[in-house]
């Protein structure tokens, strides 16, 4: 079975600095996708980044951008220029093009630091 | 926010009494899941739905009862209640092919509380 790991519960970062989340993998899959979202107080559930493991290139939204180790099994994302409107719990999810299922990680809260 | 609302946002029940929670979608989506979100465990799949009157398990299903007689309505049961199913309840819905194929974008949640 699939499993996402982010080992970091918490992180700060101070205003227009930048600041990266972990996440790890683990699957035999070679079909699948990994994404980040974001969940701020109001809890809604907000798609940040998507990447295609089929693609080398690294995606990027913006300020924020991933760096995906395939072979590591490693998908951080990196936030350039912090805001205060980023404060909010991260989570990383894996989605198997086998199953249909998307499998979250434990979730990261981020605290910006004005 | 692709459309998708849940109802109730909040809830208060109790023990012991059936509770139904209701996503809603205006954008014809085929599949659509349900997750419940709890300190510690990230959002963790209970049921989805791969068209109307086709459904399937999660992870924890357990205590969990789904329907889908239209496209636009995927309705989750908790058949008695429990105290353990305190929690915040996410719909998604899931978007076809394209620049965001495969992505699932989630419902503004319903908060229950079991008492």
């Amino acid at each position: 079975a699939q499993t996402v790991t982010q080992s970091q519960p918490e992180m700060s970062v101070q205003e227009a600095e930048t600041v990266t989340l972990s996440c790890t993998y683990d699957t035999s899959e070679s079909d699948y996708y990994l994404f980040w979202y974001k969940q701020p107080p109001s809890r809604q559930m907000i798609l940040v980044i998507r990447q295609e493991a089929y693609k080398q290139q690294n995606a990027t939204e913006n300020r924020f951008s991933v760096n995906f180790q395939k072979a590591a099994k490693s998908f951080s994302l990196k936030i350039s220029d912090s805001q205060l409107g980023d404060a909010a719990m991260y989570f990383c999810a894996y989605f198997s093009g086998n199953t249909g299922k998307l499998i979250f990680g434990q979730g990261t809260t981020l605290q910006v630091k004005p | 926010d692709a459309g998708i609302t849940q109802s109730p946002r909040h809830k208060v029940t109790e023990t012991g009494t059936p509770v139904t929670l209701r996503c809603h979608q205006t954008e014809n989506h085929r599949y659509m899941y349900w997750y419940r979100q709890d300190p510690g465990h990230g959002l963790r799949l209970i049921h989805y739905s791969y068209g109307v009157k086709d459904t399937d398990k999660g992870e924890v299903s357990d205590g969990y009862s789904v329907s889908r007689s239209k496209t636009e309505d995927f309705l989750l049961t908790l058949e008695s209640a429990t105290s353990s199913q305190t929690s915040v309840y996410f719909c998604a819905i899931r978007a076809g092919t394209g620049r965001f194929g495969e992505t699932q974008y989630f419902g503004p949640g319903t908060r229950l509380l079991v008492l």
